[in-house]
């Protein structure tokens, strides 16, 4: 079974610029996670799906960062503009209510170098 | 708020010594899991724990729950170098699918 797909792996970018994640889950799975991770910490959530519709974007700085996730497959993260503390890494994740306690499985994530 | 602590937050050892990593959580919560992750890669489902003295275990790795306490640990047991890593532990307090991640302990186990 294929696992989370993410692209770019890598980004490097001045500030100011726009930059797009994509993300395509683990196939079935119906909720899929956009996180940040920063150096040394624990990833935080930006976004939440349950199919095409996004159900928790209370923590996505909206004045800047959005997200869509047509026919409830894939989905884009973007940034417009980017800043200086927008370089992190962007993960993606997936899970099922038929997976083991809805565990969610990650991509292998996105690093974005803001300069 | 729901917070989740880990310590320690490094932690250097030799290989075959025991150690426990601790995850202490503020609220009341009704699944737990750990994560691995290596330098530079995804996170690594570990184990997830539903009930109050839950245990599971794999290899040299042994997680347990203590929903009482508010308490996890991750044990391991005469360490291999191959368990480097960061480990973390994160809560989902409410059943809505949203985690709160624990820093991370960073391991790193000495040939």
């Amino acid at each position: 079974e294929a696992g989370v797909v993410q692209s770019p792996r890598y980004k490097i970018i001045e500030k100011k610029q726009p930059v797009a994640f994509w993300c395509n889950p683990i196939s079935g799975h119906n909720t899929l996670y956009w996180y940040r991770q920063n150096l040394g910490q624990g990833p935080e959530l930006l976004i939440r799906y349950e199919n095409e519709e996004a159900v928790d974007d209370s923590q996505l700085p909206k004045d800047r960062f959005s997200a869509e996730r047509l026919k409830g497959v894939d989905s884009t993260l973007k940034i417009q503009p980017a800043e200086l503390g927008d370089s992190a890494v962007y993960l993606c994740a997936s899970s099922s209510t038929l997976s083991w306690a809805d565990t969610q499985y990650f991509g292998p994530g996105t690093r974005l170098t803001v300069l | 708020e729901l917070k989740v602590e880990q310590n320690p937050l490094f932690l250097s050892m030799q290989e075959g010594k025991n150690y426990t990593i601790y995850c202490n959580y503020s609220t009341t919560s009704d699944r737990l899991y750990w994560y691995r992750q290596d330098p530079g890669k995804s996170l690594e489902s570990l184990f997830v724990l539903l009930s109050n003295g839950a245990v599971k275990q794999e290899g040299r790795l042994m997680a347990s729950l203590d929903t009482k306490a508010r308490l996890s640990t991750l044990h391991i047991t005469a360490a291999v170098h191959d368990l480097s890593a960061t480990y973390f532990c994160a809560v989902d307090a409410d059943s809505n699918y949203q985690l709160i991640w624990g820093a991370g302990t960073k391991l790193i186990i000495k040939p």
